[in-house]
């Protein structure tokens, strides 16, 4: 069965310091792969997406991600992060072009401390 | 983009009951996805919402513990029955286009006393 797997559970940095979230999956077929993100008590946000075309992907509040098809694996990065960048981070990935279903990474949560 | 509202956003109920939460969207779809988010764990699939067809369930989950409704191409509906404490989750409704982004609804926390 598909799956997505992300390896860093829980991650706590300070501001200022650089970010770098894994995210691998299963699937030998084309794929659309997602990151969301989740503030506390707030619902899911997209952060960034990619389909095709260029494999470093940029997205809002100066994430990025780039997807390395030979390792299936589409990492999240930020260079700075910030206090308000706390937060439950979720991989994506979806198999199939017609139904848009995802299938959920297991979350990092991002603490971020002044 | 979609706007989709969940309904109620949140509840408490008794074991043993059924509780049925209501998804709408602004624009026609074809497909809408719940998902269920345990406290502390991701997102799981419980199931995909086609109009004029049954539901299509996931690997663990069934009709007769979350019968889902979809009479129409911008409404939905999952029920979640005879409740035990172990269904206490987040249940979230979702839409997408191909290849688009999925949209999500705000959620509905429930909890099972």
């Amino acid at each position: 069965a598909q799956s997505v797997s992300q390896h860093n559970h829980h991650v706590i940095l300070s501001e200022a310091a650089s970010l770098e979230l894994g995210c691998n999956y299963s699937y030998g077929g084309t794929v659309n792969l997602f990151w969301y993100v989740q503030y506390p008590g707030q619902h899911l946000q997209l952060l960034l997406k990619y389909f095709s075309g260029d494999p470093l992907v940029k997205g809002i509040k100066g994430f990025e991600a780039e997807f390395i098809k030979s390792k299936f694996s589409f990492n999240l990065r930020k260079p700075s992060v910030q206090w308000s960048d706390t937060a439950e981070y979720f991989c994506a990935v979806s198999i199939s072009y017609n139904t848009d279903k995802l299938i959920f990474g297991t979350g990092t949560r991002l603490q971020v401390f002044p | 983009s979609a706007v989709i509202s969940q309904k109620p956003s949140r509840d408490i109920c008794q074991r043993g009951t059924s509780l049925t939460i209501q998804c709408q969207v602004d624009s026609q779809v074809t497909m809408m996805f719940w998902y269920r988010q345990q406290p502390g764990q991701s997102l799981t699939l419980i199931a995909t919402a086609n109009q004029g067809s049954e539901a299509t369930y996931e690997s663990g989950f069934v009709i007769d513990k979350f019968p889902i409704s979809r009479p129409n191409l911008t409404f939905s509906t999952l029920t979640v029955s005879n409740m035990s404490p172990e269904d206490s989750s987040i249940y979230l409704c979702s839409v997408g286009r191909m290849n688009t982004e999925a949209f999500f609804g705000q959620g509905t926390r429930l909890t099972v006393v």
